[in-house]
């Protein structure tokens, strides 16, 4: 069964402190691979898409990179207002349009 | 340019009566996807819809769950005779094609049953 594993479950950091979240995932076909924030009581919201190996992606203090195996999000000097749920999730080539998700890691960034 | 609209943002429903829950995809969006979020529990999927057809319902209890997108109108998710493990978030997602193409989600419906 394809898996999608995220680590760490919680993450608190310091504000200025950088750190990587992490994806690892089991498929037999990957589509592509997608990185959502979601603030408590509402719907997660888009960050990126990557689709194969070796592909980057950077917004403000996030960059996402993907590798066979698995995918970080890399999160430079953040601020309290990074603070989220950080949601991975995969389109694996046989299972048509849904989206897998990982369980989420928890930031809680202190200032 | 509005995002993905759900309503209503809460619902409380009693043990055997039925919930509907609304979705109004992005505008030129014509693929909608319906995700569970148990309490303590990921995102699942229950049914991704177009226009008027659905494409893949796998994700969708047997029994009690029915979801459609007419021609004209919000995407439906109705829930029969609710039990109190039906007690979740509703996602709704929408996105312009199939495939690879990316999907944005609404706010959700937070159902509660009693």
């Amino acid at each position: 069964e394809d898996q999608v594993t995220q680590s760490p479950e919680a993450l608190r950091l310091q504000e200025g402190e950088s750190s990587s979240l992490n994806c690892s995932y089991t498929v037999s076909g990957l589509r592509g691979l997608f990185w959502y924030r979601q603030d408590p009581g509402k719907g997660p919201e888009f960050l990126f898409t990557l689709y194969s190996a070796g592909e980057e992606k950077e917004k403000e203090r996030l960059k996402a990179t993907l590798t066979k195996k698995e995918s970080f999000l890399h999160i430079t000097a953040p601020k309290p207002e990074d603070s989220a749920t950080y949601l991975c999730a995969l389109s694996p080539r046989e299972y048509g349009n849904k989206l897998v998700f990982g369980a989420g890691t928890i930031l809680r960034v202190k200032s | 340019n509005a995002g993905v609209m759900q309503n209503p943002r809460h619902l409380v429903r009693r043990r055997g009566q039925e919930a509907r829950l609304r979705c109004s995809p992005m505008k030129g969006h014509s693929h909608v996807y319906w995700y569970r979020q148990l309490p303590e529990e990921g995102l699942k999927f229950m049914v991704y819809l177009q226009k008027e057809n659905i494409i893949d319902e796998s994700g969708m209890p047997k029994e009690r769950f029915s979801a459609e997108f007419p021609k004209e109108g919000p995407s439906i998710l109705r829930i029969q005779q609710v039990v109190r493990g039906d007690s979740a978030a509703y996602f709704c997602a929408s996105s312009r094609a199939g495939n690879t193409d990316t999907q944005y989600f609404g706010p959700g419906t937070r159902l509660t049953v009693l």
